[in-house]
């Protein structure tokens, strides 16, 4: 089953503008992952984010992260065509066995 | 460093029919997980291994079953196919069993007609 919810569902921007996902979690984690995927594809690593740290950013990416309310969001800026994409969060469990579970997913579409 | 690599990319089978898929880690990396992708369920993880051992297994039926040998690489095997076992089947590696970050490759389709 999925770990959470993420929000919107979906997403429809133009180019140039920011894109900004949600993703809730139901329990104790030790990180808190975003990967993309094109055209259901492979998905690709985004960037990571530990219980014990608020926000992180990477390039055009900035996540945070509240434990206390179990929920995290993904920000991008300056978002391209070539954004178009699904992004999940997906979370490691307090344990750390390594399993990720993911989220539903945001489908974002960026218009040229 | 080549990417991880499944093997078919595409797959037709009828129901009852079993099917085998393979996943060649990246070069170093001894952990495999596999997940599941279907539109309504979404992303789901089936099991993972790491040094030829089952470490941890998703909520599927005994269906479902995989392996690892020893150069690393895995397969996944379906028996008896089911019309919604119909999916994206993922494959993603790890240099070990508790690395955070993931590697996944381009998966497998696998249509059951």
């Amino acid at each position: 089953s999925q770990q959470g919810e993420e929000d919107p569902q979906a997403l429809s921007i133009q180019e140039g503008e920011n894109a900004t996902m949600n993703c809730s979690y139901k329990t104790s984690i030790n990180n808190l992952q975003w990967y993309r995927q094109n055209s259901g594809r492979g998905l690709v690593h985004l960037i990571l984010i530990r219980s014990n740290e608020r926000e992180k950013h990477s390039g055009r990416l900035r996540v945070t992260l509240d434990t206390s309310k179990k929920s995290s969001s993904l920000l991008i800026t300056a978002s391209r065509a070539a954004d178009t994409a699904s992004y999940f969060c997906a979370t490691v469990g307090s344990s750390n066995t390594g399993k990720l579970i993911f989220g539903q997913g945001t489908t974002l579409q960026v218009k040229p | 460093k080549a990417g991880v690599t499944q093997t078919p990319r595409y797959l037709i089978k009828t129901r009852g029919q079993q099917v085998t898929l393979s996943c060649s880690p990246i070069s170093g990396h001894r952990s495999v997980s596999w997940y599941q992708q279907t539109p309504g369920q979404g992303l789901q993880f089936l099991f993972e291994y790491f040094s030829e051992t089952q470490r941890n297994k998703g909520n599927f039926p005994g269906r479902f079953s995989g392996r690892q040998f020893s150069n690393s690489r895995s397969e996944m095997n379906v028996s008896t196919l089911e019309l919604g076992d119909s999916a994206l089947y993922l494959c993603a590696t790890a240099p070990g069993p508790s690395t955070d970050t993931q590697y996944f490759g381009p998966g497998t389709r696998l249509t059951v007609l």
